[in-house]
């Protein structure tokens, strides 16, 4: 099934650990995104990529950190977990030409940091 | 600073009710204006998008209405059904990156 796969669904992490967050597409988008969505306060993007290779730092990156070694894949690490990470995560992705970049989004990781 | 501003942040209509959302933006670089729909547990997902050479985008139920001069534009569902419970996003992007900037969202109860 085309789109985009998130892993975990879900995750309690214990404060200090590290924390891997993984993200496929199968679209052969070149751009892919990291979001963090929290009540009130919307989706807010925390690093991007518009080709294999490139990565670049959003609105909020600290603690934060992605590689972008194929164009399929998009890890998102917390290399200490913070109380403050806990969030929703969001993955997207886009095919960068023309005027109207619809982003898709994946399923997200809710993750708990004690 | 915060480019898009959404409101309101909360909106309950009876069903058949006309439910508007308005998004206000400062860049006037921004040259695409999309809508995303998020349902529960899902992730969001594209609506309806308008581009400022209009001024309105209609798509089934789903309006956008555009206003260039005072930077604002809005989502007008026309006879809204509960299945239409949702949290809505207005974004925008433009001046030569593909970023998105989301507003904050607005949460919308149709109740039958």
């Amino acid at each position: 099934i085309a789109g985009i796969t998130q892993a975990p669904t879900s995750q309690i992490l214990a404060a200090g650990r590290r924390m891997t967050l993984r993200c496929t597409q199968d679209m052969r988008h070149n751009a892919m995104y990291w979001y963090r969505q929290d009540l009130g306060l919307g989706l807010r993007l925390i690093h991007y990529s518009n080709t294999a290779g490139t990565t670049g730092k959003g609105e909020v990156p600290d603690g934060y950190s992605v590689s972008r070694a194929n164009t399929d894949d998009f890890p998102l690490t917390l290399a200490s977990a913070v109380p403050s990470q806990t969030s929703v995560y969001f993955c997207a992705s886009t095919r960068l030409a023309g005027s109207y970049n619809e982003q898709f989004f994946g399923p997200g990781t809710r993750l708990t940091v004690l | 600073q915060q480019q898009v501003k959404q409101s309101p942040q909360s909106l309950i209509v009876q069903k058949g009710g006309i439910p508007i959302i308005n998004c206000a933006y400062e860049n006037t670089a921004f040259d695409y204006f999309p809508w995303y729909q998020q349902f529960p547990g899902k992730g969001p997902a594209l609506l309806i998008a308008i581009r400022p050479d209009v001024s309105e985008k209609k798509e089934g139920r789903f309006t956008i209405s555009f206003n260039k001069s005072a930077k604002q534009f809005s989502l007008h569902i026309m006879d809204s059904q509960p299945g239409d419970s949702a949290t809505y996003f207005c974004a925008a992007s433009g001046a030569g990156s593909y970023q998105l900037t989301f507003g904050k969202g607005t949460k919308l109860s149709v109740i039958p």
